[in-house]
Formats: structure tokens, sequence, C-alpha cells
């Protein structure tokens, strides 16, 4: 069984450009979950999608930040005319339908987004 | 916030059990502690997770005390591999939000 796939790993844009992240989650999981970790710094909850809804997005960002988890395909994190402070590790992180009471969130190897 | 407090840093020596203290004083009923950790690079890596009773797994052993305000995570024989920042995290059973990470503590396996 795969587990969480990201890519690209490592992507570099100039500012003013987008950037397409893209997380397939594990067999069967139809829950995603997307974090940012700053450097040096911990991880930060961003956006919680189940298929087509988005469930959660307390903690992206009000301008700029889109996600979504279509009925086909993987979720997608796009970030529109990206500047230098977008310059993080994007993880996704993905768990069972609900129903599952430990909730244990599955994490991807992430995407390192460079800005220059 | 984080509802947990963990030291920032330990050492341990390589072979020798690590053990990581977390503080949770207002961890309710419904709520697990879970562990997770992260190794340079890599996205986290769920340890384990217990309620009230002691639990382990191939991994780690975790300790909760009988008042459920502080537990312990036990790596019986810390290896080089075990570097890693260790996450405490509170969270209820039953839910399928966010996980919120504290800073956690960034365990140093010494050779």
């Amino acid at each position: 069984n795969a587990g969480v796939m990201q890519n690209p790993r490592h992507l570099v844009r100039r500012r003013g450009q987008e950037a397409r992240l893209r997380c397939s989650p594990m067999k069967g999981h139809s829950h995603v979950y997307w974090y940012r970790q700053l450097p040096e710094e911990g991880l930060k909850f961003m956006v919680y999608l189940q298929k087509e809804n988005i469930i959660d997005e307390s903690g992206m960002p009000k301008e700029r930040f889109s996600a979504e988890f279509p009925k086909e395909g993987p979720s997608i994190l796009r970030i529109q005319q990206v500047v230098r402070g977008d310059s993080a590790a994007y993880f996704c992180a993905s768990s069972p339908s609900s129903g599952d009471p430990y909730n244990e969130q599955f994490f991807g190897p992430g995407t390192r987004l460079t800005v220059l | 916030d984080a509802k947990t407090t963990q030291p920032p840093s330990m050492d341990c020596a390589e072979g020798r059990a690590a053990n990581l203290p977390c503080n949770h004083s207002t961890i309710s009923g419904n709520e697990y502690v879970y562990w997770y950790r992260q190794i340079h690079s890599q996205g986290p890596q769920y340890i384990i997770h217990g309620l009230k009773n002691n639990e382990t797994n191939e991994m780690a052993s975790l300790i909760i005390t009988e008042d459920r305000k502080s537990s312990t995570l036990i790596l019986p024989h810390a290896t080089l591999r075990d570097t890693a920042v260790y996450y405490c995290i509170v969270r209820a059973m039953n839910r399928d939000d966010k996980i919120i990470f504290g800073k956690g503590t960034r365990l140093h396996i010494l050779p």
C-alpha cells in the first residue's frame, strides 16, 4: 500500500508566478490535510478537505491560496502570484473516512517551494 | 494553540532509553495523547497514541499518568536514526480535524 505521495518534491518559482502542489492520499483515504512549515518553524495547519468539499480552511491565507480535492485525481494546493514569504515546506496528510476513532494522519514527504 | 508543553531539546546516548516528557494538564476526558516525530526534511511520522492505559508498539512505549495530566514517550534503545523533533499532541477521539503542532522536543542521539 503506497503512502501519501506529493509532487513535485522541489519547486522553484519566481515572484509573481503560480505554484501548484499535488497530493495523492493513501488508497482508501478520503480526507486530506495541508500543512505548511516555514524555515525553522513548526507545522501549521492550512486546510482540511474531503472529496469535493472544503471542511476547514481556517489556516489558509485569505488571498492567493486555494485548495481543492476533486472527485477524481489528487488534491491540489494552488498559490497564485507567489512571494518570497511563501517559501516553505508544504506537507499533505491523509486519513481514512469518518468512523475511524483514532484519527491517525499519514504524512507525505512534502514539497519544498522556493520563491526567487 | 497547542495544549501540550515539552522541553525544547534533549540529548540521549546511543543505545540508551530516551524518555521524552509531555505535560497536558488541561486534557479532556475524550482526548487522546498522540506522538509524532519529524526527522530532518521529512514529513511527520506517527509513533503511538493512548487514552489512559500504557501503550507499546514496535517503535515506542507511552506511559500516561493516572490523572492523565502528563505522559512520557520511551524509545527503549535509541539509535542515531531516532534524532528528530518529537511532537506530543492532544486530540479528541472520533474527530477528523486538524493536528495542532507545538514546538516539540528536539532529540539528539549522541554516538
